[in-house]
């Protein structure tokens, strides 16, 4: 079945370490995997994202690694800030349709940054 | 560029009554589009994928006749909450992705309806 699972659910890191979430996904064919952050009541944002021919990107202190192998994917944020605190998920594409493959997401990491 | 709109941001109803969300591409066609459902501290979770000038495809579990969504032109999605019920209350929330970027594009969210049903 179609399925992205995420970890893990909380995450509390001294402000300047690093922070990691992990995810795995079920469908071998995914070739999409985007990361979003999301403030409370607020729409998700997309923070990067990579594709299956990409082992690795990097934007900033943000970088994201994928395992097509293993079917995992994580992220990883460096010398972590205040503002880095907020709920993250992971997604993947799972193939629908022709001219949109439909995002399932992963079930979210609160990452909160102590001062 | 690529701005989903979505409208109202937030609203209250009675039970039984029928609430009426809309999404809105700006600045992009969107054959498709997607509505996702969130309830309070948990995932995004995908209800129905919107096609344009055709059938929604609902994810499994969620009740078309319920949650009736219609995709009448290349930039307007609506999904109706008929006869709501106070357990229908979350946060819905609707994307597209701009055509001609292939498969497995980011989605681009409209800044979702907070739904209080009474």
């Amino acid at each position: 079945g179609e399925n992205v699972e995420q970890h893990p659910s909380t995450l509390s890191v001294q402000e300047g370490d690093s922070a990691v979430i992990k995810c795995t996904y079920s469908d071998s064919a995914s070739n999409y995997f985007p990361w979003y952050k999301q403030e409370l009541g607020k729409r998700p944002q997309l923070i990067i994202d990579i594709r299956s021919n990409v082992g690795e990107k990097k934007d900033q202190r943000i970088a994201v690694t994928l395992n097509k192998t293993a079917k995992h994917f994580s992220l990883h944020i460096t010398e972590t800030q205040p503002e880095d605190s907020a709920v993250y998920f992971c997604a993947a594409t799972f193939s629908a349709y022709s001219s949109a493959s439909k995002i399932i997401f992963g079930s979210g990491t609160r990452l909160s940054i102590r001062p | 560029g690529a701005v989903v709109s979505q409208h109202p941001s937030w609203v209250i109803c009675k039970s039984g009554t029928s609430v009426k969300i809309e999404c809105r591409s700006l600045d992009f066609q969107a054959t498709t589009m997607f509505w996702y459902r969130q309830f309070p501290k948990q995932s995004l979770m995908l209800m129905a994928t919107s096609n344009e000038g055709s059938k929604a495809t609902y994810e499994q579990g969620v009740e078309k006749d319920k949650f009736l969504i219609n995709h009448a032109s290349l930039t307007l999605s609506t999904l109706t909450v008929t006869s709501a019920h106070p357990e229908d209350s979350s946060f819905y929330i609707c994307s597209a992705t701009p055509p001609g970027q292939g498969m497995g594009s980011p989605l681009h969210f409209g800044n979702g309806t907070r739904l209080t049903v009474t």
